[in-house]
Parts: structure tokens; sequence; C-alpha cells
């Protein structure tokens, strides 16, 4: 596609149900990274995928997060029981071999009521 | 652990003005150096960066330069429009263990400016 794409763009859920967030990456880009940005804060890293494996998931906030990439195309981040402070936006990006720059999302925003 | 800090906005500028939005770094190590902006309504986009010391970045009349001696990277405009209102972030990143990717940012808490006519 002509860019990063992410669906939906706006989520809300009741605490303790699970979401799927989903991230289509610009085609041919074979790394994609996953973000959360709270109110008035930058982005955080979640999550780095080269290809189908996770290559770093050092960001996930704890074992209810989880994303995957099985195809090493578009990737789903997973959230399990979610939780009021889980409400943020969750950004995608996806960039080719020899990074010069992420290309962005316009993100999900998640509202946990 | 690696961070970055930006000047606390909002800031509000007249059309013309010199803009200014300070960042600072602390990382072991020499990162590279970015700025993004995210218009209402976009994504983040890549507005400049630097990969080393002393390099200047430069795009659409704003530059900033990587000095290492004061870890800062700020952020420089001098004559303002009404369309660079935006909420601006600065980042570093260091390239992955393959020396491919530069994509695990780490990200300032962004500084909004505002341009009045």
């Amino acid at each position: 596609g002509a860019g990063v794409s992410q669906t939906p763009s706006n989520k809300v859920t009741e605490k303790g149900k699970y979401v799927e967030l989903r991230c289509d990456p610009i085609s041919g880009h074979t790394a994609l990274y996953w973000y959360r940005q709270s109110l008035g804060q930058g982005p955080e890293f979640l999550i780095y995928f080269q290809g189908t494996g996770a290559a770093d998931d050092s960001g996930l906030p704890n074992d209810r997060f989880f994303a995957v990439r099985p195809e090493g195309s578009v990737s789903t981040l997973k959230i399990q029981r979610t939780e009021r402070g889980d409400s943020a936006v969750y950004l995608c990006a996806s960039s080719n071999h020899g990074f010069t720059e992420a290309f962005f999302g316009q993100g999900t925003r998640l509202t946990v009521v | 652990g690696n961070s970055v800090t930006q000047m606390e906005g909002p800031v509000t500028l007249s059309e013309e003005a010199f803009l200014t939005i300070n960042c600072t770094y602390t990382a072991t190590g020499y990162p590279s150096l970015f700025w993004y902006v995210q218009y209402p309504g976009e994504g983040l986009q890549l507005l400049l960066k630097a990969t080393k010391a002393d390099d200047k970045g430069s795009n659409k009349g704003f530059e900033a330069t990587y000095r290492k001696e004061t870890t800062s990277f700020h952020l420089e405009k001098g004559s303002v429009q009404v369309s660079d209102s935006a909420v601006y972030f600065c980042a570093l990143s260091f390239l992955n263990a393959g020396g491919t990717s530069y994509g695990k940012l780490t990200f300032g808490q962004g500084t909004i400016l505002t341009v009045h006519p």
C-alpha cells in the first residue's frame, strides 16, 4: 500500500475484554515496530519484528500483551484482559533493510472503559 | 537507560518568528538523533536526522546539529509559518545488532508548537 495502515482507527472496549489491533506495513518492508503513546507523552517502544520473528520484545509491559506477524507482512497486537491503564494510541511503523527512516501509521486509539 | 528530554511546551509564536525547541539526551554510546513531526490528523513523519557528532540535519527550513559535548540536538527554524503548527518529537536510536535498523526509537515527550498569523 501507499503507507502504513492501522485498523481500527478507534476502539472502545470494556475492562477485562480481549482486543486485537492490526497493522498493514508498507509493501516490502521487512521491519515492523509497535509503539504505545499515552496522552501527553512520546511514543514508547513495545516490540520489533524482522520478518516473521520478534527480534526485540523488551518493551511489552506484561504477558497480557502479545504480537504476531505470521507471514512477515501484516501484524496483530493482541491485548488480553484489558485494563483502563491500557488506554492509549497504539502506533505501528515499518522500514526496509538498511533503515534510515521508519514510516508510521496514524495509530489506533484504544479506550478501555 | 537511554532517555530524551525536550523543553516543555506548548510553544506559541507569531508567523516569521524564530523557533528553538531544546532537546537533550542521555545514552550509553553514540546514538543517531532524530526529529519527528506530527501534523494534526496525520501520523508521525521524520523531519530530519543526524547520525554522528557535529552532523547537521536539515529539512523544510528546520535545522538541528548533533552536539556530543552537550548531548543536545536542538531544533531551530529562522522563520516559522502557520503550517508548521504541529507536535515535534526528539528521538534517539542505535543501530541494531545486525547493523541494519535504527527503528527502535526512544522519544521525548513532545512539544506542541502553535504558530499564529
